[in-house]
């Protein structure tokens, strides 16, 4: 079974510490991703990154910075967390492709920034 | 620029009624893909369901069955005879297909599916 694991399952935060978000997945996929959930938004994409090093911007990346060192492990950075970035973090993962393969999320990681 | 609806915010039936989540979507492209995830109480997404857009076939997978309907733009998600475990946050969502880009998907806003025993 694919899985796709997060460091945190809750985290608690102050504004203006900078925050990791960890995630790693164990199918050698290609492709990794960052997402924000809140109420009635649906998923947001925050970064995407379809190889090691390499990441494109999603919706809303801003105020959001990303790493991708080993094709297993994708982090996301806030580097001065504010409030309004308190959600829910989903990571995914997928082969790489034209959009044919389905993502496979991680638990998620609700965050609150006070 | 792509999109994805789901009017439908919030449903509640009773057990063992058909229910039926709405999902409308935009997009310029011939090619793309559409899926359907659920989100359980224990909060990871699970994968149900992809359809290309050359495939208007619709689908059953025992108490499930999705209809697509390009002329309509619409790729609707049916529960029959709905089960409690049914409960849950239900998203539509869409891939554009083409270069990098085209492994992104777009979310619609979810239906929160309560089923009432």
């Amino acid at each position: 079974d694919v899985k796709v694991t997060q460091s945190s399952r809750y985290l608690v935060k102050r504004t203006g510490e900078k925050v990791f978000l960890e995630c790693v997945q164990d199918m050698d996929h290609e492709n990794m991703f960052w997402y924000r959930q809140d109420p009635g938004l649906g998923l947001r994409l925050i970064y995407f990154s379809y190889d090691v090093k390499m990441k494109e911007k999603g919706d809303i990346p801003e105020g959001y910075s990303v790493s991708r060192e080993k094709k297993e492990r994708f982090s996301l950075i806030l580097e001065s967390a504010s409030t309004n970035q308190t959600s829910m973090y989903l990571c995914a993962s997928s082969f790489f492709g034209t959009g044919y393969y389905e993502q496979y999320f991680g638990p998620g990681t609700r965050l609150t920034v006070t | 620029a792509q999109k994805v609806t789901q009017a439908q915010t919030e449903i509640s039936v009773v057990e063992k009624e058909d229910v039926t989540l709405d999902c409308v979507y935009e997009t310029r492209d011939t090619t793309y893909y559409l899926f359907w995830y659920k989100q359980p109480p224990s909060g990871e997404l699970v994968f149900l369901i992809r359809r290309n857009s050359f495939d208007e076939q619709n689908e059953i997978s025992g108490r499930y069955s999705w209809n697509f309907q390009k002329s309509t733009s619409s790729f609707n998600f049916t529960i029959t005879a709905s089960q409690v475990v049914d409960s849950a946050v239900y998203f539509c969502a869409l891939s554009e297909g083409v270069g990098n880009a085209g492994n992104m998907l777009t979310f619609g806003g979810g239906t929160r599916l309560m089923v009432k025993p």
